[in-house]
């Protein structure tokens, strides 16, 4: 298995533009976690999805950040309209229900706002 | 969620064992304690879990103290690539929450 795969790698927007970050969990996995890490902040959990369906949304920042699970194969995970505070690494991860302590992560997603 | 406790940073010598502290008074019983690392300019992963018993594989071995207060990530034989932040969490439902973990530096 190739494992999580993010893009893209690196996203330079300006402030005001619509980002959408992308996910595909590895296979068989049904749980999804978006978690965003900066200096300041460390990791911190956004959201996280089991079979496809948000299950705690208590970490996203602000109405302007939102997240779907289509499938079991996709997630994404939207800023509109981005700002400069928002520039972060975020990292996607997925794990089997009721394994989660294997929970297993892309590479992440650099984002900068300008 | 429970809260650990872990030390800033921590030096080890290349081939010598690493011993990592974390202190997890509030632990309750149904909490699982992992350990997860994250390597420069990677996302983290996982080393190792456990709930009571010391547990061991490739990577690791964990050592849970008898009133699981506290427990020690143990590197038997520290390499550069071992070089990272070491995360210890607490957790029983899905909700992985890291702390800020210790920052291990490895010598040659």
């Amino acid at each position: 298995d190739a494992g999580v795969i993010q893009s893209p790698r690196h996203e330079v927007t300006e402030m005001g533009q619509e980002v959408t970050l992308r996910c595909k969990p590895i296979s068989g996995h049904n749980s999804l976690f978006w978690y965003r890490q900066t200096m300041m902040r460390g990791l911190e959990l956004l959201i996280y999805f089991n079979n496809n369906v948000p299950i705690d949304d208590s970490g996203m920042p602000e109405d302007r950040f939102s997240a779907k699970m289509p499938n079991a194969s996709f997630s994404t995970l939207k800023i509109q309209p981005s700002e400069p505070r928002d520039s972060a690494v975020y990292f996607c991860a997925s794990a089997r229900q009721g394994r989660v302590t294997e929970a297993f992560f892309g590479q992440g997603t650099r984002l900068t706002v300008v | 969620d429970a809260k650990t406790t872990q030390p800033n940073s921590m030096e080890s010598n290349e081939e010598e064992p690493v011993h990592l502290p974390c202190n997890h008074s509030t632990i309750s019983g149904t909490d699982y304690i992992h350990w997860y690392r994250q390597l420069p300019s990677q996302g983290p992963e996982y080393v190792i879990h456990g709930l009571t018993s010391n547990v061991n594989n490739r990577m690791a071995s964990l050592a849970i103290a008898e009133d699981r207060k506290s427990s020690t990530l143990i590197l038997h034989r520290a390499t550069l690539r071992d070089a990272a932040v070491y995360y210890c969490i607490l957790a029983v439902t899905d909700k992985l929450i890291f702390g800020t973990g210790t920052r291990l530096q490895v010598f040659p």
